[in-house]
């Protein structure tokens, strides 16, 4: 009964290199959201997607950042060329089917990216 | 534009008695509220929830009440716990889009 896997917890980048966040969904999830906690934030969404397809990327920045969830495999959300400014927790939740406003999200532990 | 506001970022209650948190939100159109509890270095865990055809919910110590003419709602535990001590965050939604966090308050239970 495993929930939302999240790896790595921790990772470590030099500013200019790539982070790659991986998050396997609830067994039965095909729903994938990302949100990101910067210090002293709260949860801001990043992207929703389904397999194959990204449902919403409002929240994700226009550069370096992207997002998938290929039909086999983990969502990967990857972040280009790192700064300083993307040190934060990234976490991922999924839901059973398409967002109705009523699904709760079952979160992973998170990835806590530092960026030296 | 931040849509769900926490204005306490902490709150100590002393243990047994009731801990009040408090959200206010902006957007209307929201119509599913939710709460969340995270301690750290793990991700949040859903606590209870309420759609905004009703103007509370319980569920065992947990009781959430939504004023919508004041676009408000609270979280009530009664009575506290040492392990209730975590970081609550108030979230909504409107029916066909993502969950708003907002900020979060860090709740201490004092022995």
């Amino acid at each position: 009964n495993a929930g939302v896997m999240q790896n790595p917890r921790h990772l470590v980048r030099r500013r200019g290199q790539e982070a790659r966040l991986r998050c396997s969904p609830m067994k039965g999830h095909s729903h994938v959201y990302w949100y990101r906690q910067l210090p002293e934030e709260g949860l801001k969404f990043m992207v929703y997607l389904q397999k194959e397809n990204i449902i919403d990327e409002s929240g994700m920045p226009k550069e370096r950042f992207s997002a998938e969830f290929p039909k086999e495999g983990p969502s990967i959300l990857r972040i280009q060329q790192v700064v300083r400014g993307d040190s934060a927790a990234y976490f991922c939740a999924s839901t059973p089917m398409e967002g109705t406003g009523s699904e709760k999200l079952f979160f992973g532990s998170g990835t806590q990216l530092s960026v030296l | 534009d931040q849509q769900v506001k926490q204005n306490s970022p902490s709150l100590s209650v002393q243990e047994g008695r009731i801990s009040i948190l408090n959200c206010d939100y902006t957007n209307s159109m929201f119509d599913y509220f939710l709460w969340y509890k995270k301690y750290p270095a793990e991700g949040p865990t859903f606590l209870i929830s309420i759609s905004s055809i009703k103007d509370k919910n319980e569920d065992g110590r947990f009781t959430v009440f939504l004023n919508k003419s004041a676009k408000h709602l609270s979280l009530h535990i009664v009575p506290s716990q040492p392990g209730d001590s975590a970081v609550y965050f108030c979230a909504a939604s409107r029916w066909d889009d993502k969950i708003i966090f907002g900020k979060g308050t860090r709740l201490h239970i004092l022995p």
